[in-house]
């Protein structure tokens, strides 16, 4: 059974970047019928679509955080990764990997890491 | 970029009662709509994609319709573990937002 796992800080400092891992099990990152993307959700407050990627390496990043983040992916260790750099407070929030099919529909979830951003 | 309203935004409801959750677009979006179930603590779940057909998995008294600027989602008969947050995403173009959420509470 696909099962996605998050790792990385929950804690990052004002102006630093945010670096997040998503290992995933039970299935192969480099299938073509997937996509693999990043979500978060601030606390209390609703679901934000941050990027995407296939296992090539094609991403797409929602407009209001392109200039500040990267995803990218290591298909050798079934891994796809978040930066999101300059971070501030708003940027507190839990961040969901997953896995998309094609039509971007999110199929799969980790159960989500909380990142604080706070000096 | 396509915004997308759900209405209510809160919900209360009793065990057994029939609920409708609408989600509007800002501009049409042919039948390219998602809803999602989030519990406390947990990640969402998908429940309807392509506005109407239901993830396999999904108990039968989860329906969604609608295309263009208007969907529903409705669930016929209440059930204790259906009260949850509820969201709708838009999947016709990029950055597929969702919807602010719906919380379903007990009444």
């Amino acid at each position: 059974q696909l099962q996605l796992q998050e790792s990385g800080p929950g804690l990052v400092k004002p102006s630093e970047t945010l670096s997040l891992t998503c290992t995933v099990s039970g299935g192969s990152i480099s299938s073509s019928s997937y996509y693999w993307g990043w979500i978060r959700q601030p606390p209390g407050k609703g679901l934000e679509w941050i990027g995407s990627i296939y296992y090539s390496g094609s991403t797409y990043y929602n407009p209001s955080l392109k200039s500040r983040v990267t995803i990218s992916v290591d298909t050798s260790k079934n891994q796809f990764s978040l930066k999101l750099s300059s971070v501030t407070a708003a940027d507190t929030a839990v961040y969901y990997c997953a896995r998309l099919r094609i039509t971007m529909i999110v199929v799969a979830w980790g159960q989500g890491t909380m990142v604080t951003v706070s000096s | 970029d396509i915004q997308l309203t759900q209405s209510p935004s809160f919900l209360s409801a009793s065990v057994g009662d029939r609920v409708t959750i609408t989600c509007r677009a800002s501009q049409g979006i042919s039948s390219y709509l998602a809803w999602y179930q989030q519990k406390p603590g947990k990640a969402p779940k998908l429940l309807i994609y392509a506005a109407s057909t239901l993830q396999s998995g999904v108990p039968s008294r989860f329906s969604g319709s609608g295309s263009g600027t208007e969907f529903t989602l409705t669930i016929s008969s209440l059930q204790p573990e259906d009260f949850a947050t509820y969201y709708c995403q838009q999947l016709n173009s990029y950055p597929l937002p969702f919807g602010q959420g719906t919380k379903l509470e007990i009444k």
